[in-house]
């Protein structure tokens, strides 16, 4: 088991530029999230999908867009970086328990850089 | 949902059990606590969870007061690996987790 797999891990970008960050699990996880972290800072929830082809908003959704296509992929846009953000990227997947706790794995994170 | 707080730092001398507070005064009846930390720039680690009693695992003891406004994550032996950052989040049945600021565990030799 791969766990929860970033792509890419490394990235600079120029302002206006897009790309795309890449989320794969092979946990059967229904639950996806994204998350940034600027230095010296906590996580912020990005947005999350609780299915295929599901998403919703988190904390900070501006300027990102995130699809679902299939359960095992969670996709986060930027179709025009800025240098505000700059910043680690973090996804996570979870299952919900028969207790009804939730539980996170999280990537290793991708560190992107817009100049 | 319930906000929490925590200190913003924290030294434990190494072998010495670290005693991490939570304080999460309006959590109500359905809602879990969870502990989390992220060692340097890593991917944050799943550490422990509990509704209402206390719990144990490998890595640590959670200790929630009775009426559940507040908990303490415990460290029984803490070692240099353990300096960390801890995030202590309370979340119900809903499915956004949010991270709060934390507490930074220092483990001094």
């Amino acid at each position: 088991n791969a766990g929860v797999t970033q792509t890419p891990k490394f990235r600079v970008l120029k302002t206006g530029q897009s790309m795309t960050l890449l989320c794969a699990q092979d946990m059967n996880h229904e639950y996806m999230y994204w998350y940034r972290q600027d230095p010296g800072m906590g996580l912020r929830l990005i947005h999350y999908s609780v299915g295929e082809g599901t998403t919703a908003k988190g904390e900070v959704p501006d300027g990102y867009n995130v699809s679902r296509l299939k359960k095992q992929n969670f996709l986060l846009g930027l179709e025009s970086a800025a240098p505000s953000q700059t910043s680690v990227y973090f996804c996570a997947s979870s299952y919900h328990g028969s207790s009804g706790a939730n539980v996170l794995t999280f990537g290793a994170g991708s560190r992107l850089t817009v100049l | 949902d319930a906000k929490t707080t925590q200190p913003p730092s924290m030294d434990c001398a190494e072998g010495r059990a670290a005693n991490l507070p939570c304080n999460h005064s309006t959590i109500s009846g359905n809602e879990y606590v969870y502990w989390y930390r992220q060692i340097h720039s890593q991917g944050p680690q799943y550490i422990i969870h509990g509704l209402k009693n206390n719990e144990t695992n490998e890595m640590a003891s959670l200790i929630i007061t009775e009426d559940r406004k507040s908990s303490t994550l415990i460290l029984p032996h803490a070692t240099l690996r353990d300096t960390a950052v801890y995030y202590c989040i309370v979340r119900g049945m809903g499915n956004d987790m949010r991270f709060g600021a934390g507490t930074r565990l220092t483990v001094k030799p």
